[in-house]
């Protein structure tokens, strides 16, 4: 199984430009959710999903969007990159029948200069 | 709101045993989790407590639940360079963002040999 699989690894973005960061996992699992962490700051949630066709705003969602329309694929899309918005950015699944705990996928380095 | 803290660093000699602390203020979680980062990598699930239990443990890990002072620890028997990363403590809240975890900053760890 390959778990969560994010992509890309690295991108480099210039101010306003706009973007999709693919993630895909491939255990059903019904919760997704997308993270950005931050030197000194933790992890924060932008948005989750609790199933195909359901999403909710986290804890700092502006400047971007989701969408769930498969079990699979939760992309994060950057509306008009700004310099604020460069971080790491984690995608993770959960089984809520389980322990809840989230596989994580190893995270896409964003920069905007 | 919900809030985790955590120490943000820890330093222990190879051999010793690293205690890992962290506090949380919703008394409705249900699990309590604790996740290993390495550099440049995800977050990957070390182990995990359901909130009627006391302790857990699981090879050189013991993880400690004091539900009336809302304090969860690690500790890591015979700490090996190996585990040096940042060990995050996290809980999933019932009722809320249901299925996502809410993390604290991270502790990292540093193993001197």
């Amino acid at each position: 199984n390959a778990g969560v699989t994010q992509t890309p690894k690295f991108q480099v973005l210039k101010t306003g430009q706009s973007m999709t960061l693919q993630c895909a996992q491939d255990m059903n699992h019904e919760y997704m959710s997308w993270y950005r962490q931050d030197p000194g700051m933790g992890l924060r949630l932008i948005h989750y999903s609790v199933g195909a066709g359901i999403t909710d705003q986290g804890e700092v969602p502006n400047g971007y969007n989701v969408s769930r329309s498969t079990t699979e694929d939760f992309p994060l899309r950057l509306l008009s990159a700004a310099p604020s918005q460069t971080s790491v950015y984690f995608c993770a699944s959960s089984d809520p029948r389980g322990s809840g705990g989230y596989t994580f996928g190893s995270g896409t380095r964003l920069t905007v200069v | 709101g919900e809030d985790v803290e955590q120490s943000l660093f820890l330093s222990v000699r190879e051999g010793d045993s690293s205690v890992i602390n962290c506090t949380y203020t919703d008394s409705s979680s249900t699990y309590l989790y604790w996740y290993k980062q390495e550099p440049g990598a995800g977050l990957q699930l070390l182990t995990y407590i359901f909130s009627n239990m006391d302790m857990k443990q699981d090879q050189r890990l013991t993880v400690l639940l004091n539900k009336k002072d809302k304090h969860l620890s690690l500790r890591i028997a015979d700490t090996q360079t190996g585990d040096s990363a940042i060990y995050f403590c996290a809980e999933s809240i019932i009722g809320g963002s249901q299925g996502n975890l809410i993390f604290g900053k991270g502790t990292k760890l540093s193993v001197k040999p």
